[in-house]
């Protein structure tokens, strides 16, 4: 059964570095997101990202985020900046659904980021 | 707001008891209310969710729109039941994200 994946699985930087997180959605879906969660608190939605364009951001997603699908199947989450609370596990997904619809949205294992 | 409660963050119980996770929610249109689980070391995966309104592993949950409530049941928990449970909302703006819970550790006792 296809699933989403995420690299790294644990990823450490120091505080103002950048870091991209990859994610490799399944390969005929057409809605992908990512959401984090800080250690102890619950999983909060951050972005999704639909026709090569962002189609919704929550107020976490600042200027220091960023979102791309550099080819067919990556997609990437950038952190210009990273801050100590930026550290969480975060979390792809993708989904079949086309807007106006719901579909059961596949989840990546996370990838744990910890800023120093 | 949209938001989703679950007020237990564990629950305990022996093998063979029953279970019901707690799940209210908050939410102006239609929402649709989903049941995600995370085994250990094992990703979210989606468990069920009101619209199919089927049973899984035995599992099942009903949305209640008075009560603003979608509790998780389970007869007879088994030890494999053990992990960690979500309750998730969409159905807000177009984009279906998902608004979660803060979750449930289930704890199966043998």
């Amino acid at each position: 059964e296809p699933e989403v994946t995420q690299t790294p699985s644990h990823q450490v930087t120091q505080m103002g570095q950048e870091v991209i997180l990859r994610c490799v959605p399944i390969s005929n879906h057409l809605y992908f997101y990512w959401y984090r969660q800080i250690l102890g608190q619950k999983v909060e939605f951050l972005v999704s990202f639909y026709n090569n364009e962002i189609s919704e951001k929550s107020e976490i997603f600042d200027d220091q985020f960023s979102v791309e699908r550099p080819d067919g199947s990556n997609f990437t989450l950038k952190i210009r900046s990273t801050k100590l609370e930026d550290s969480a596990m975060y979390f792809c997904a993708s989904t079949r659904a086309a807007s106006g619809s719901t579909d059961t949205q596949y989840f990546g294992p996370g990838t744990r980021l910890t800023v120093l | 707001a949209q938001r989703v409660t679950q007020p237990e963050k564990l629950l305990s119980v022996f093998k063979g008891a029953p279970v019901e996770l707690k799940c209210n929610y908050s939410y102006s249109g239609s929402p649709e209310l989903f049941w995600y689980v995370q085994y250990s070391r094992q990703r979210l995966q989606l468990l069920l969710r009101h619209i199919s309104r089927e049973s899984i592993k035995g599992f099942t949950a009903d949305l209640n729109k008075g009560e603003t409530s979608f509790h998780l049941k389970k007869p007879f928990a088994q030890e494999e039941d053990s992990a960690m449970y979500y309750c998730a909302l969409s159905g807000l703006g177009a984009t279906n994200k998902l608004i979660f819970g803060t979750g449930t550790l289930l704890a199966v006792q043998p």
